[in-house]
């Protein structure tokens, strides 16, 4: 059973360029969270979502970031017109959502905005 | 709310030294605790959670933890650690009651395992 996969691994973009980032949730697992890891903080959660539906976006900054989880294929957290302070790393973790289910985490994407 | 405070950002201890992580949490409602061992340019990996029941949780790798309500604590603890152990290792909650809730994250502590 392959895990939680994310990619790319790394990306690298310019100030004002998108940037897009992928996962694939376990096989079976119907709820996604992504996770938000600054230099030198824990993780910290943005956005929850089960197919089709966005459940608590608490976690996400009002402007440039959305995230979808769309009936078929992955989910995908996109940044808008990005900035230096982007820079992280994002990781995705999905569950199957029932009981106290646990949240397995993918190898993240490490964003470096230049 | 919950949060998670990790009173120590960095411990150094020597090879086949017992080592304690210490974590507290606070919350007005029951939580669900957990440990995860982050190893540097990889993704967290479940070391034990603690749900119900027993107090003290066996998790992978000879780590235990004990939770401890009126201490709002959850210590993760190893006897005799390992240059292997070398990582970031964080303490989460979250909040049963509430559906399947996001976790809440400590900042982290650095483990460094010294031979």
């Amino acid at each position: 059973n392959a895990g939680v996969m994310q990619n790319p691994r790394h990306l690298v973009r310019r100030r004002g360029q998108e940037a897009r980032l992928r996962c694939s949730p376990m096989k079976g697992h119907s709820h996604v969270y992504w996770y938000r890891q600054l230099p030198e903080e824990g993780l910290k959660f943005m956005v929850y979502l089960q197919k089709e539906n966005i459940i608590d976006e608490s976690g996400m900054p009002k402007e440039r970031f959305s995230a979808e989880f769309p009936k078929e294929g992955p989910s995908i957290l996109r940044i808008q017109q990005v900035v230096r302070g982007d820079s992280a790393a994002y990781f995705c973790a999905s569950s199957t959502g029932t009981g106290a289910s646990e949240q397995y985490f993918g190898p993240g994407t490490r964003l470096t905005v230049t | 709310a919950q949060s998670v405070t990790q009173l120590d950002s960095q411990v150094p201890v020597f090879e086949e030294a017992p080592v304690e992580l210490r974590c507290n949490y606070s919350s007005s409602v029951s939580v669900y605790l957990f440990w995860y061992v982050q190893y540097p340019n990889q993704g967290l990996q479940l070391l034990l959670k603690y749900l119900s029941g027993s107090t003290l949780v066996k998790g992978i790798n000879g780590f235990e933890a004990e939770f401890n309500k009126s201490q709002t604590s959850f210590h993760l603890r190893k006897p005799s650690v390992h240059i292997s152990d070398t990582a970031e290792y964080f303490c989460a909650v979250s909040a049963p009651n509430s559906g399947n809730t996001p976790l809440v994250f400590g900042k982290g502590t650095r483990l460094s395992v010294i031979a």
